[in-house]
């Protein structure tokens, strides 16, 4: 059963980089598409980019903090990060997969991160 | 970026009630469109993918339809566990957007 699990600090400073990790357990990592998404505190969900297996990446454009999403196929990793972050990127971060019918069928449980001097 | 829009914000329902929750995308997205519930404190979870097939292991009281910019979300039959929130989610093109979300409460 395939599983996932963000981790990564819990509180960064204004203007420093936000760097978070999913390890993707029990499954492939190479056939999927695997999202970063995020919540805010009591706010709805923004999608923030997708990486395959094979480094292909998609961005949210509307994102104002710079975005790099990464991969390293043989640790069963994939990587977030959001550089120059200010207050309003604090939120829940959760990475998922992009199942075969292209829903996001399997989610990790999430890491808050608080963006604060 | 394709919107999506999600109606009601909240609505409150009693245990047994039908209920409907409509999502309108600002463009045709044929049938690529998803639907989560998310209860408090977790990861949002996928009820219905391909606006109308149900993701295993969900009970067959949540049903999805509809089909280019027109989506609707129907529980038959409240259970307490339902009142929580749901999301709808494009999945035609990048970047994917969701619906602002739909709160059911108690009534």
């Amino acid at each position: 059963q395939v599983q996932l699990q963000e981790s990564g600090p819990g509180l960064v400073k204004p203007s420093e980089t936000l760097s978070l990790t999913c390890t993707v357990s029990g499954g492939s990592i190479s056939t999927y598409y695997w999202n970063w998404i995020r919540q805010p505190a009591g706010e709805g969900l923004q999608w923030i980019g997708r990486i395959n297996g094979g480094g292909s990446t998609n961005y949210n454009p509307s994102l104002k903090s710079p975005v790099t999403i990464s991969v390293d196929t043989s640790k069963k990793q994939l990587f977030l990060n959001l550089s120059s972050v200010t207050a309003a990127d604090t939120a829940i971060y959760y990475c998922a997969r992009d199942g075969l019918s292209r829903a996001l069928d399997i989610w990790g449980q999430g890491t808050m991160v608080t963006v604060s001097s | 970026d394709i919107q999506m829009t999600q109606s009601p914000s909240s609505l409150s329902a009693s245990v047994g009630d039908r209920v409907t929750i409509t999502c309108r995308a600002s463009q045709s997205i044929s049938t690529y469109l998803n639907w989560y519930q998310q209860k408090p404190g977790k990861a949002p979870n996928l009820l219905i993918f391909a606006a109308s097939s149900l993701q295993i292991g969900v009970p067959s009281r949540f049903r999805g339809s509809g089909s280019g910019t027109d989506f609707t979300l129907t529980i038959s039959s409240l259970q307490p566990e339902d009142f929580v929130t749901y999301y709808c989610q494009q999945s035609y093109t990048t970047p994917r957007t969701f619906g602002q979300g739909t709160k059911v409460e108690i009534k």
